[in-house]
């Protein structure tokens, strides 16, 4: 167990509504990434964290947001949720040159 | 091109049969190599990680090929829990992001 933690685990929304979700590490690491994954695609990289207030953008960073206020909780969010951002959203920590991932959340914009 | 690229499969075996995969990758400056194991609806898993000498744990074996880009799996005596998704990840610049291909499906059957 990667003590990582998602939340929610699932989530329905509306277009146009903010979606805030967290990641709750117990690990002290330091790198922290969010990730999308959709059929025919790997893992996209959205937004990652190497450390406290510091992130950068990854691959798919358009209409995402995060923010890291401390060590343990890395939060992204949708501004303005589109149909487009439906997808399964992964948390990652990184000890090393790998990482470990949480649960998942599941999310559907309507 | 995408830096990682995976035949999607699916690949179906009988068990205890052997099965192989390849994934190749763009980029010559690669650094590290990993096989992440996906079930149906769960986070990626880790694995194992892809020696340059190429390595083996129980019934896994990876091997790494720097002059053709590519790496292997092998899975011997395939099990029914072997059925899975499993994810190439290669670290492109050694900077503590991961690319991911799009996964290899396997399924063994009775």
């Amino acid at each position: 167990d990667a003590g990582i933690t998602q939340s929610p685990r699932h989530k329905v929304t509306e277009t146009g509504t903010p979606v805030t979700l967290r990641c709750h590490q117990t690990e002290n690491h330091r790198y922290m990434y969010w990730y999308r994954q959709d059929p025919g695609h790997g893992l996209r990289l959205i937004h990652y964290s190497y450390g406290v207030k510091d992130t950068d953008k990854g691959e798919v960073s358009d209409g995402y947001s995060v923010s890291r206020s401390k060590t343990e909780d890395f939060l992204l969010t949708l501004e303005s949720a589109t149909s487009s951002q439906t997808s399964v959203y992964f948390c990652a920590i990184s000890p090393g040159n790998e990482q470990f991932f949480g649960p998942g959340t599941r999310l559907t914009v309507l | 091109r995408k830096e990682v690229e995976q035949d999607p499969g699916p690949f179906n075996v009988p068990e205890g049969a052997t099965v192989a995969f390849n994934c190749t990758y763009s980029n010559s400056a690669s650094q590290s190599f990993f096989w992440y194991r996906q079930d149906c609806r769960k986070e990626p898993k880790l694995l194992m990680s892809v020696y340059s000498s190429g390595n083996e744990d129980g019934r896994f074996t990876a091997q790494l090929n720097r002059a053709s880009q590519y790496i292997s799996l092998l899975i011997r005596d395939s099990k029914l829990s072997d059925s899975a998704t499993y994810l190439c990840v290669v670290n492109i610049l050694n900077d503590y992001k991961l690319s991911f291909g799009a996964g290899t499906t396997v399924t063994v059957r009775a």
